[in-house]
């Protein structure tokens, strides 16, 4: 079964610091791609950012990026001079080929402190 | 563009007690889907569709009906409400060619069965 890894159910960071944030994924699948999705205590879910498995630079998007290791199966989230509105929970998904949506992690609680 | 709109945002219902929760979406995106999130855990798939007229069952199906006679809407019916259908339940929908992937999420409706 296909299956996406957080390992850090929660994460603490200084205001302007630089933060990573851990994900892990499983396939044999040689096609599929990597998104993150934050959401804030209102309960939405705000897309991030997204990674193709045949994509040779890594994602940025703004003071997000990703940090994508193939061989190794990760897609680690960096986001870069945090602000406290950057607290919220971080969900790390992928979507396969020939799978029609996209399975999630457990997520991890960033809590940005001043 | 309104994006993906859901109804209700709030609802409670008895046990053994049926509803819709509605979902439509103004961007003639293909493909729509309804995701459930229990607390402190990812989204999980409940079902899918690729197109008016053709659905499918995700990952956590049971309980659940779902039909797509536009493009535009895709309701969720819940049967016969039972307590552990209490969740956050989140509709989205997304193109399914052209390499962008990005799959927009309705508010959400946080349903609490008694």
């Amino acid at each position: 079964a296909q299956k996406i890894t957080q390992t850090q159910p929660g994460m603490f960071v200084q205001e302007k610091e630089a933060v990573t944030l851990d994900c892990t994924y499983d396939t044999s699948d040689p096609s599929y791609g990597l998104f993150w999705y934050k959401q804030p205590s209102s309960g939405e879910m705000i897309f991030l950012i997204y990674q193709g498995s045949y994509d040779q630079q890594n994602a940025t998007e703004g003071r997000y990026s990703l940090n994508f290791q193939k061989a190794r199966k990760s897609a680690n989230l960096v986001i870069s001079a945090s602000q406290l509105g950057d607290s919220a929970m971080y969900f790390c998904a992928n979507l396969y080929t020939g799978r029609r949506a996209l399975t999630f992690g457990s997520g991890t609680r960033l809590q940005v402190q001043p | 563009n309104a994006g993906v709109t859901q109804t209700p945002k709030f609802q409670v219902l008895k046990t053994g007690q049926s509803m819709t929760l509605q979902c439509a979406q103004d961007m003639n995106h293909e493909y729509m889907s309804w995701y459930r999130q229990d607390p402190g855990m990812g989204l999980r798939l409940i079902h899918y569709s690729v197109g008016a007229g053709i659905t499918d069952q995700g990952e956590v199906p049971n309980g659940y009906n779902v039909s797509r006679s536009t493009t535009e809407d895709f309701p969720l019916r819940l049967l016969s409400a039972a307590p552990s259908q209490t969740s956050v339940y989140f509709c989205a929908s997304r193109v399914t060619s052209g390499g962008n992937y990005e799959q927009y999420f309705g508010p959400g409706t946080r349903l609490t069965v008694t």
